[in-house]
């Protein structure tokens, strides 16, 4: 069975400071993992992937996450947080012998403190 | 830009009435749409899966005979809200599956219902 667990469903940081969400998974084979950004009232905006390509996946505002099998993590972070950042975080993994479906975690909201 | 058009973003209705929502692959040609409702400050519960030119397929516990869906060609898919009650005020999003396993969902913006 396929799953993702976020750890902590409310993270909060000052502005400046380093910026960790956790995300780890649950797959039967070698899944494709995803993290995702959502505003209020809006849908979900890719941040990064992991396809097995690299470990260390960079994404969009600065966003970097590290595939780690031995673990079966796949952690967001961000050196330096912005007000901007401020955000609900979902990872997601999918796994195409489930026909590509995706399973999503519960999700982080990250609050960043002036 | 977006690659998925969703619409409406916001609808208010009466109780009893029925919603439509358009879920728009702009450009991909997709035989596949998820949907999702989203509870405040949770994830997304996927409610269906849309295919084009057949029966959708629903998640347990998902009404069929409430939640109708119509994907009628590869880039329209439609959710609508039939006889609403307030219990299914909602935020509801669209999602398309570009059909790689290691390809990202792309998301529509997601409609917010409120049912008075």
């Amino acid at each position: 069975a396929q799953s993702v667990t976020q750890l902590g469903s409310h993270v909060s940081v000052s502005e400046g400071a380093l910026v960790l969400l956790r995300c780890n998974y649950s797959s039967s084979v070698p899944p494709y993992l995803f993290w995702y950004v959502q505003y209020p009232n809006q849908g979900l905006q890719l941040l990064l992937k992991y396809t097995s390509a690299a470990t260390l996946v960079k994404g969009i505002n600065g966003f970097e996450a590290e595939f780690k099998k031995s673990e079966t993590s796949f952690h967001l972070t961000k050196p330096s947080a912005h007000m901007s950042d401020a955000a609900e975080y979902f990872c997601a993994v999918s796994v195409w012998d489930t026909g590509n479906q995706f399973y999503f975690g519960t999700g982080t909201s990250l609050t960043v403190i002036p | 830009g977006a690659v998925v058009s969703q619409h409406p973003s916001w609808v208010i209705c009466k109780s009893g009435t029925s919603v439509k929502i358009e879920c728009r692959s702009l450009d991909f040609q997709a035989t596949t749409m998820f949907w999702y409702r989203q509870f405040p400050k949770q994830s997304l519960m996927l409610m269906a899966t849309s295919n084009e030119g057949s029966k959708a397929t629903y998640e347990q516990g998902v009404e069929k005979d409430k939640f109708l869906i119509n994907h009628a060609s590869l880039t329209l898919s439609t959710l609508t809200v039939t006889s609403a009650h307030p219990e299914d005020s909602s935020f509801y999003i669209c999602s398309v599956p570009r059909g790689e396993a290691n390809s990202p969902l792309h998301f529509g913006n997601g409609t917010r219902l409120t049912v008075t």
